[in-house]
Protein backbone atom coordinates (compact mmCIF):
# COMPACT_ATOMS: atom_id res chain seq x y z
CA UNK A 1 0.00 0.00 0.00
CA UNK A 2 1.13 3.40 -0.94
CA UNK A 3 -0.16 5.21 2.03
CA UNK A 4 0.01 9.06 1.73
CA UNK A 5 2.11 10.03 -1.11
CA UNK A 6 3.51 13.64 -1.61
CA UNK A 7 5.26 15.29 -4.46
CA UNK A 8 7.62 16.84 -4.56
CA UNK A 9 9.98 15.53 -1.97
CA UNK A 10 12.02 19.26 -2.29
CA UNK A 11 11.47 22.63 -4.50
CA UNK A 12 13.81 25.46 -4.51
CA UNK A 13 11.39 28.81 -5.39
CA UNK A 14 12.08 32.49 -5.83
CA UNK A 15 9.73 35.27 -3.85
CA UNK A 16 6.77 35.56 -5.54
CA UNK A 17 6.99 32.07 -7.55
CA UNK A 18 3.56 30.35 -7.20
CA UNK A 19 3.66 26.50 -6.97
CA UNK A 20 1.19 23.67 -6.05
CA UNK A 21 2.42 20.76 -3.71
CA UNK A 22 0.74 17.65 -4.81
CA UNK A 23 -0.94 14.87 -1.59
CA UNK A 24 -2.47 11.34 -2.67
CA UNK A 25 -3.86 8.52 -0.34
CA UNK A 26 -5.39 5.29 -1.23
CA UNK A 27 -6.85 4.62 1.71
CA UNK A 28 -10.60 5.78 1.18
CA UNK A 29 -9.50 7.96 3.89
CA UNK A 30 -12.39 11.08 4.58
CA UNK A 31 -10.03 13.81 6.28
CA UNK A 32 -6.84 14.87 4.98
CA UNK A 33 -4.88 17.68 6.61
CA UNK A 34 -1.59 20.05 5.88
CA UNK A 35 0.92 20.69 8.64
CA UNK A 36 4.04 23.02 8.23
CA UNK A 37 7.01 21.52 10.74
CA UNK A 38 9.27 24.41 12.05
CA UNK A 39 12.63 23.92 13.98
CA UNK A 40 11.52 24.22 18.00
CA UNK A 41 7.48 24.79 16.86
CA UNK A 42 6.60 21.37 16.25
CA UNK A 43 3.63 20.26 13.37
CA UNK A 44 1.35 23.04 12.87
CA UNK A 45 -1.99 22.85 11.01
CA UNK A 46 -2.37 24.94 7.79
CA UNK A 47 -5.45 23.58 6.02
CA UNK A 48 -7.81 20.34 6.59
CA UNK A 49 -10.78 18.62 4.82
CA UNK A 50 -13.08 16.34 6.47
CA UNK A 51 -14.03 15.06 2.87
CA UNK A 52 -14.64 15.64 -1.06
CA UNK A 53 -15.86 19.83 -1.20
CA UNK A 54 -15.37 20.92 1.99
CA UNK A 55 -12.08 22.97 3.29
CA UNK A 56 -11.41 24.42 5.87
CA UNK A 57 -8.83 26.96 7.69
CA UNK A 58 -6.42 25.44 10.37
CA UNK A 59 -3.82 27.21 12.86
CA UNK A 60 -1.41 29.47 10.19
CA UNK A 61 -3.50 29.12 6.93
CA UNK A 62 -2.58 32.92 5.12
CA UNK A 63 -0.58 32.28 1.69
CA UNK A 64 -2.01 29.25 1.36
CA UNK A 65 -5.13 27.94 -0.84
CA UNK A 66 -6.65 24.05 -0.92
CA UNK A 67 -8.98 22.39 -2.79
CA UNK A 68 -10.87 19.02 -2.22
CA UNK A 69 -12.25 17.57 -5.98
CA UNK A 70 -11.47 13.70 -5.16
CA UNK A 71 -11.57 12.29 -1.71
CA UNK A 72 -7.79 10.81 -2.87
CA UNK A 73 -6.23 14.00 -2.97
CA UNK A 74 -5.69 17.23 -1.31
CA UNK A 75 -3.16 19.59 -3.14
CA UNK A 76 -1.77 22.91 -1.16
CA UNK A 77 -1.04 25.75 -3.21
CA UNK A 78 1.34 28.73 -2.38
CA UNK A 79 -0.01 31.25 -4.32
CA UNK A 80 2.96 33.92 -4.06
CA UNK A 81 5.98 32.29 -2.11
CA UNK A 82 7.80 34.18 0.88
CA UNK A 83 10.80 33.21 2.77
CA UNK A 84 8.78 32.56 5.86
CA UNK A 85 6.76 29.79 4.11
CA UNK A 86 10.34 28.38 3.76
CA UNK A 87 9.76 24.91 5.84
CA UNK A 88 8.89 20.95 5.83
CA UNK A 89 5.12 20.41 4.62
CA UNK A 90 3.79 16.88 5.31
CA UNK A 91 0.58 15.79 4.42
CA UNK A 92 -2.03 13.22 7.03
CA UNK A 93 -5.19 11.70 6.40
CA UNK A 94 -6.92 9.35 9.01
CA UNK A 95 -11.04 7.70 8.57
CA UNK A 96 -13.94 10.16 9.17
CA UNK A 97 -13.95 9.49 13.16
CA UNK A 98 -11.78 12.28 14.90
CA UNK A 99 -10.10 9.59 17.21
CA UNK A 100 -7.98 7.89 14.52
CA UNK A 101 -4.56 8.23 14.10
CA UNK A 102 -3.52 10.32 11.56
CA UNK A 103 -1.11 8.61 8.80
CA UNK A 104 1.40 11.04 7.33
CA UNK A 105 3.40 11.73 3.77
CA UNK A 106 7.29 11.83 4.05
CA UNK A 107 6.78 15.43 3.67
CA UNK A 108 8.05 18.41 1.14
CA UNK A 109 11.25 20.57 1.94
CA UNK A 110 10.28 24.04 0.55
CA UNK A 111 13.20 26.73 0.14
CA UNK A 112 11.86 30.06 -0.95
CA UNK A 113 14.90 32.49 -1.55
CA UNK B 1 2.26 23.78 19.58
CA UNK B 2 2.24 26.20 22.88
CA UNK B 3 -0.50 24.27 24.43
CA UNK B 4 1.18 20.98 24.65
CA UNK B 5 5.20 21.20 25.84
CA UNK B 6 7.94 18.90 25.67
CA UNK B 7 11.42 18.93 26.53
CA UNK B 8 13.82 19.20 23.47
CA UNK B 9 16.18 17.11 23.99
CA UNK B 10 17.38 13.72 26.44
CA UNK B 11 20.23 11.10 25.78
CA UNK B 12 20.58 7.97 27.02
CA UNK B 13 22.92 5.20 26.59
CA UNK B 14 22.09 2.01 24.62
CA UNK B 15 20.33 -0.79 27.06
CA UNK B 16 18.97 1.95 29.63
CA UNK B 17 15.23 3.06 29.68
CA UNK B 18 13.88 6.25 28.28
CA UNK B 19 11.16 8.34 29.86
CA UNK B 20 9.62 11.24 27.41
CA UNK B 21 7.40 13.52 29.27
CA UNK B 22 4.83 16.28 27.95
CA UNK B 23 2.21 17.94 29.47
CA UNK B 24 -0.79 19.32 28.31
CA UNK B 25 -3.75 22.20 29.08
CA UNK B 26 -6.94 21.24 27.42
CA UNK B 27 -8.83 19.10 29.71
CA UNK B 28 -11.31 18.16 27.27
CA UNK B 29 -8.64 16.25 25.33
CA UNK B 30 -9.80 12.98 24.43
CA UNK B 31 -6.84 11.13 22.65
CA UNK B 32 -3.18 11.66 23.56
CA UNK B 33 -0.83 10.29 20.63
CA UNK B 34 3.01 9.48 20.65
CA UNK B 35 4.48 10.04 17.16
CA UNK B 36 8.02 8.95 16.20
CA UNK B 37 10.03 10.92 13.26
CA UNK B 38 13.34 9.79 12.04
CA UNK B 39 15.60 11.90 9.88
CA UNK B 40 13.81 12.89 6.55
CA UNK B 41 10.76 10.79 7.43
CA UNK B 42 7.31 11.55 8.43
CA UNK B 43 5.97 11.00 11.42
CA UNK B 44 4.95 7.77 12.36
CA UNK B 45 2.36 7.08 14.69
CA UNK B 46 3.67 4.84 17.52
CA UNK B 47 1.14 4.54 19.93
CA UNK B 48 -2.35 6.08 21.62
CA UNK B 49 -3.88 6.57 24.70
CA UNK B 50 -7.59 7.50 25.36
CA UNK B 51 -7.89 9.80 28.21
CA UNK B 52 -9.97 7.57 30.50
CA UNK B 53 -7.10 5.04 30.98
CA UNK B 54 -4.25 5.88 32.91
CA UNK B 55 -1.75 3.25 31.30
CA UNK B 56 -1.31 1.01 27.82
CA UNK B 57 1.71 -0.86 27.00
CA UNK B 58 3.47 -2.20 24.26
CA UNK B 59 6.06 -4.34 24.05
CA UNK B 60 8.81 -1.94 24.69
CA UNK B 61 6.97 0.87 24.87
CA UNK B 62 4.57 2.12 28.35
CA UNK B 63 2.27 5.23 28.32
CA UNK B 64 1.63 6.82 31.16
CA UNK B 65 -1.36 9.21 31.93
CA UNK B 66 -2.01 11.72 34.33
CA UNK B 67 -4.99 13.25 33.83
CA UNK B 68 -5.27 15.33 37.10
CA UNK B 69 -1.91 17.22 36.52
CA UNK B 70 -2.20 16.97 32.62
CA UNK B 71 0.86 14.67 31.97
CA UNK B 72 1.72 12.45 29.78
CA UNK B 73 4.58 9.96 29.28
CA UNK B 74 6.44 7.43 27.07
CA UNK B 75 8.86 5.40 28.28
CA UNK B 76 11.34 3.19 26.18
CA UNK B 77 12.68 -0.10 27.58
CA UNK B 78 15.76 -1.05 26.48
CA UNK B 79 16.45 1.75 24.54
CA UNK B 80 18.55 0.82 20.99
CA UNK B 81 20.50 2.83 18.88
CA UNK B 82 17.28 3.02 16.27
CA UNK B 83 15.28 4.42 19.13
CA UNK B 84 17.73 7.84 17.87
CA UNK B 85 14.42 10.05 16.17
CA UNK B 86 12.15 12.93 17.68
CA UNK B 87 9.15 12.05 19.61
CA UNK B 88 6.11 14.07 19.54
CA UNK B 89 3.38 13.81 21.81
CA UNK B 90 -0.16 15.16 20.18
CA UNK B 91 -3.67 15.77 21.86
CA UNK B 92 -6.66 15.71 20.13
CA UNK B 93 -9.73 18.08 21.12
CA UNK B 94 -12.99 18.23 21.02
CA UNK B 95 -13.44 20.65 18.76
CA UNK B 96 -15.01 21.24 15.50
CA UNK B 97 -11.89 20.64 13.95
CA UNK B 98 -11.03 17.51 15.57
CA UNK B 99 -7.30 18.66 14.65
CA UNK B 100 -4.26 16.64 16.65
CA UNK B 101 -2.07 19.50 18.53
CA UNK B 102 1.47 18.96 18.86
CA UNK B 103 4.42 19.05 21.03
CA UNK B 104 7.73 21.01 19.70
CA UNK B 105 9.28 17.28 20.01
CA UNK B 106 11.68 16.07 21.92
CA UNK B 107 15.00 14.74 20.43
CA UNK B 108 16.25 11.34 21.33
CA UNK B 109 19.76 10.16 21.66
CA UNK B 110 21.01 7.19 22.09
CA UNK B 111 24.42 6.39 22.93
CA UNK B 112 26.22 3.01 22.23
Amino acid sequence: NAGVTQTPKFQVLKTGQSMTLQCAQDMNHEYMSWYRQDPGMGLRLIHYSVGAGITDQGEVPNGYNVSRSTTEDFPLRLLSAAPSQTSVYFCASREGTGESPLHFGNGTRLTVT
Amino acid sequence: GEDVEQSLFLSVREGDSSVINCTYTDSSSTYLYWYKQEPGAGLQLLTYIFSNMDMKQDQRLTVLLNKKDKHLSLRIADTQTGDSAIYFCAEIRDTGRRALTFGSGTRLQVQP
